[in-house]
């Protein structure tokens, strides 16, 4: 067990939705980082919050969004949801300087 | 630009053999960490190793060894006497700039790993 928490483990949508994921750290992880993997792109970094502030952005789409809280949890917010965007959400956090990652289980996202 | 190559789609072995997944990486700092995660069937990501790009001794952890070689721009992963347990998804990664606010961490597209009984 990492001690990174994701919820929900499975969701299933349809096209034009909105979900959100949710990450809860290791307790003391100031860092939080947001991964999509799909069978053709690889894990594909998204974007990553420290401390509550935006610290690094990938190819993360425009109707995608994310926010890191106070208590340090983080949420990855989809909208208009695309077939395309299926895939596994992983959130993964790590110590403060330090880039070895501690990973969730993922939550599969299905677009129907 | 950072960049991490895989070559190796997917490999199979059969158990008690040694297996090599190769890593080649690009990256214009002189500072940089490079890093194998392994996904098991289970999913969940695991951190195998981090390497700093000042340190170029090899490393070995009982059957997992690995062969960092900034001339070739490569971090090679070796499973001696594979064992089943070993199939997985091995990914290897980079992280060019530890000592900036940037913290992104590039995964190269992953190895997967047959052990065959």
């Amino acid at each position: 067990d990492s001690g990174v928490t994701q919820t929900p483990k499975h969701l299933i949508t349809a096209t034009g939705q909105r979900v959100t994921l949710r990450c809860s750290p290791r307790s003391g992880d100031l860092s939080v980082y947001w991964y999509q993997q799909s069978l053709d792109q690889g894990l594909q970094f998204l974007i990553q919050y420290y401390n509550g502030e935006e610290r690094a952005k990938g190819n993360i789409l425009e109707r995608f969004s994310a926010q890191q809280f106070p208590d340090l949890h983080s949420e990855l917010n989809l909208s208009s949801l695309e077939l395309g965007d299926s895939a596994l959400y992983f959130c993964a956090s790590s110590v403060a300087g330090d880039e070895k990652l501690f990973f969730g289980s993922g939550t599969q996202l299905s677009v129907l | 630009a950072q960049k991490v190559t895989q070559a190796q789609t997917e490999i199979s072995v059969v158990e008690k053999e040694d297996v090599t997944l190769d890593c080649v990486y690009e990256t214009r700092d002189t500072t940089y960490y490079l890093f194998w995660y392994k996904q098991p069937p289970s999913g969940e990501l695991v951190f195998l190793i981090r390497r700093n790009s000042f340190d170029e001794q090899n490393e070995i952890s009982g059957r997992y060894s690995w062969n960092f070689q900034k001339s070739t721009s490569s971090f090679n992963f070796t499973i001696t006497a594979s064992q089943v347990v070993d199939s997985a998804v091995y990914f290897c990664a980079l992280s060019d700039s530890p000592m900036n606010r940037d913290d992104k961490i590039i995964f190269g597209k992953g190895t997967r790993l047959h052990i065959l009984p």
